[in-house]
């Protein structure tokens, strides 16, 4: 079936550092891929978004790439801030309906 | 304009009870979606409604029932609750048309206690 995988977490860096987070799919079309983040205490918001293959999403610093080729959305930012400090879910969409989201990735940034 | 919303925030229940989730949105959005939220596990889907009328199952419907109430309203019902439904429970909705990529709106969250 069709899933996400984004690297394990919690994830610990300093500010001003740079910033990946893995996520790799697999899905038997072509999906719209997502990140979405979500601060502490609240629902989930839509960080960025990528529908087709080499399109890049961005939004606040961070990009996207979306890698047919390596079946890869991985998040990047070049210098994080304390506020960044959040949980992030890859999340890929086939259908009209359903979001498949990966387990999700705790970044904490330390002043 | 207050996108999802839902209620209540926090709720402790002792195994056996029932009660539901509510769940609004004020964007006149077709579908809406009923999620959980496990340590680990991401987001899972319960229960979506593509429109007014309709419902279905998503990965993990055993021990719920929804209703699609009007366009606004999608709720979710836990009609005798088990410790293992404790969780956080996220309602969304989804706009439509091309420019919508799928993308879901989400609600800020229901924390869910079974003793």
């Amino acid at each position: 079936g069709d899933s996400v995988t984004q690297m394990e977490g919690p994830v610990t860096l300093s500010e001003e550092a740079f910033l990946t987070i893995n996520c790799t799919y697999t899905a038997t079309g072509y999906p719209s891929l997502f990140w979405y983040v979500q601060y502490p205490g609240e629902g989930l918001q839509l960080l960025l978004k990528a529908t087709k293959a080499d399109d890049k999403g961005s939004n606040k610093g961070f990009e996207a790439t979306y890698r047919k080729e390596t079946t890869s959305f991985h998040l990047e930012k070049g210098s994080v801030q304390v506020s960044d400090s959040a949980v992030y879910f890859c999340a890929l969409s086939l259908g009209a309906q359903k979001l498949v989201f990966g387990q999700g990735t705790r970044l904490t940034i330390n002043p | 304009n207050a996108g999802v919303t839902q209620t209540p925030k926090f709720q402790v229940l002792k195994t056996g009870q029932s009660m539901t989730l509510q769940c609004a949105q004020d964007m006149n959005h077709n579908s809406m979606y009923w999620y959980r939220q496990d340590p680990g596990m991401g987001l899972r889907l319960i229960y979506y409604s593509a429109s007014e009328g309709t419902t279905d199952k998503g990965e993990v419907p055993n021990g719920y029932n929804v209703s699609r109430l009007n366009k606004r309203e999608f709720s979710l019902r836990l009609e005798s609750a088990a410790p293992s439904q404790t969780s956080v429970y996220f309602c969304a909705s989804r706009g439509q048309g091309a420019d919508s990529y799928n993308e879901q709106f989400f609600g800020p969250g229901t924390r869910l206690t079974v003793l």
